[in-house]
């Protein structure tokens, strides 16, 4: 199985931070790489597919970099709704695995 | 609108079984596979397998590939976990998922369903 290093695992900002969030995968999995935010109780929801590409309807503050092994997410002018938890998850082979998370808190 | 929903949440005793259903709407359910997803608490999402709606092809996790069957009714646009011979550790959030046709991606997510092991 591809494992998923997530760091950091937990941060603090404040709302119009800059923050970035980075994945790294134990093989290749060139960019079939996705991130999810997931708010207590909730499922998650889908915000960059294909290590770069913005889920329709998702604010453009967020974006994905990255191929191979080695990605970032990172969100601009943090808002208050950005409070969360965020999964990074390779879709190259199955079976596709989540990253740890890495939870957003206000500071 | 597009939509997942799921069944209600299970209290089940460790050896049972228990299946959990997912219900498509707005959208054509032949169209999308379905995934199912578990999570335990305070632990990070973990895949489980998928079915294509249209074909009946299965693809399962490893880890789960002796204790779970999902199928699906395509009459009904329902979609169906089943897990057996629970254990402690099986308890968990269950969602489904549809699984985006331009890219390996879950688009759509049911509100998750919780199974509860325990003696």
């Amino acid at each position: 199985d591809i494992q998923m290093t997530q760091s950091p695992s937990s941060l603090s900002a404040s709302v119009g931070d800059r923050v970035t969030i980075t994945c790294r995968t134990s093989r290749y999995v060139n960019t079939y790489l996705n991130w999810y935010q997931q708010k207590p109780g909730k499922a998650p929801d889908l915000l960059i597919y294909s290590a770069s590409s913005l889920q329709s309807g998702v604010p453009s503050r967020f974006s994905g970099r990255g191929s191979g092994t080695d990605f970032t997410l990172t969100i601009t002018n943090l808002q208050p709704e950005d409070f969360a938890t965020y999964y990074c998850q390779q879709t190259y082979s199955t079976p596709w695995t989540f990253g740890q998370g890495t939870k957003v808190e206000v500071k | 609108q597009v939509q997942l929903v799921q069944s209600g949440t299970e209290v089940k005793e460790p050896g049972a079984s228990v299946t959990v259903s997912c219900e498509a709407s707005g959208y054509t359910f032949s169209d999308f596979y379905i995934h199912w997803v578990r999570q335990a608490p305070g632990q990070s999402p973990e895949w489980m397998g998928w079915i294509n709606p249209d074909s009946g092809a299965l693809n399962y996790a490893e880890k789960f590939r002796a204790r779970v069957t999902i199928t699906r009714d395509t009459s009904t646009g329902t979609g169906y976990l089943e897990l057996i011979s629970l254990k402690s550790d099986d308890t968990a959030v269950y969602f489904c998922a549809r699984g985006a046709d331009y890219a390996d991606a879950f688009d759509i997510w049911g509100q998750g369903t919780l199974v509860t092991v325990s003696p």
